[in-house]
């Protein structure tokens, strides 16, 4: 079974401009959910969502903003880009259905988004 | 408000030691608690969880064990290897959200 696979890898933007990163899940999850980490402040929750809709949110300006397709892929969007967004930004995919360890979630390698 | 929190920044253990990485939460509505493990260039990779019903749980080197009362868990590495070098996120789960938190991570040094 094929891992989580986030694109692009890398990723360098100016200020100003906007960004979308992609993620694939797990064949058969239907709940993706995006963390952003910067050193010193762990895996902070952006979002989640479960069957094309938004079900979880955290506590991100709307610059941020995300969408999932039928076919569970999810797409993150960050517009006007600051300085601050600079960080790795992880998806992570999971049943989303089932209580406890069954709904385990499996992150990608992440995209690294420097802003300059 | 930062209700999964790790306060140990880095820990370094020599090899062969027991490593003990500590997590405190302030949620009483987790109902499962995880363990992560990442490298650099990765993303994080499940290592261990237990039910908030258990005490304890044990997975060959890994253990985990949950205080409830003191809302408090830990995760005890026997032996420690220098493969085990990484930064180990604490997660807490609700299933009625289906919502995690993650903690802000340890960095685990184990010397050779």
């Amino acid at each position: 079974k094929a891992g989580v696979t986030q694109t692009p890898r890398y990723l360098i933007k100016t200020r100003g401009q906007q960004v979308t990163l992609s993620c694939s899940p797990i064949s058969g999850h239907r709940s993706v959910s995006w963390y952003q980490q910067t050193p010193g402040q762990g895996l902070q929750f952006l979002f989640e969502y479960f069957s094309e809709t938004q079900r979880n949110k955290g506590n991100f300006p709307g610059r941020f903003s995300g969408r999932q397709f039928s076919n569970s892929r999810s797409e993150m969007n960050v517009s006007t880009l600051e300085l601050g967004d600079s960080a790795l930004y992880l998806c992570a995919s999971s049943p989303g259905d089932r209580g406890g360890v069954k709904n385990i979630q499996y992150f990608g390698a992440g995209t690294r988004l420097s802003v300059l | 408000d930062q209700q999964v929190k790790q306060n140990s920044p880095s820990l370094s253990v020599q090899e062969g030691r027991i490593s003990i990485l500590n997590c405190d939460y302030t949620n009483s509505m987790f109902d499962y608690f995880l363990w992560y493990k990442k490298y650099p260039a990765e993303g994080p990779t499940f290592l261990i969880s237990i039910s908030s019903i258990k005490d304890k749980n044990e997975d060959g080197r890994f253990t985990v064990f949950l205080n409830k009362s003191a809302k408090h868990l830990s995760l005890h590495i026997v032996p420690s290897q220098p493969g085990d070098s990484a930064v180990y996120f604490c997660a807490a789960f609700t299933s009625g959200t289906y919502k995690y938190i993650f903690g802000t991570g340890t960095r685990l040094k184990v010397l050779a």
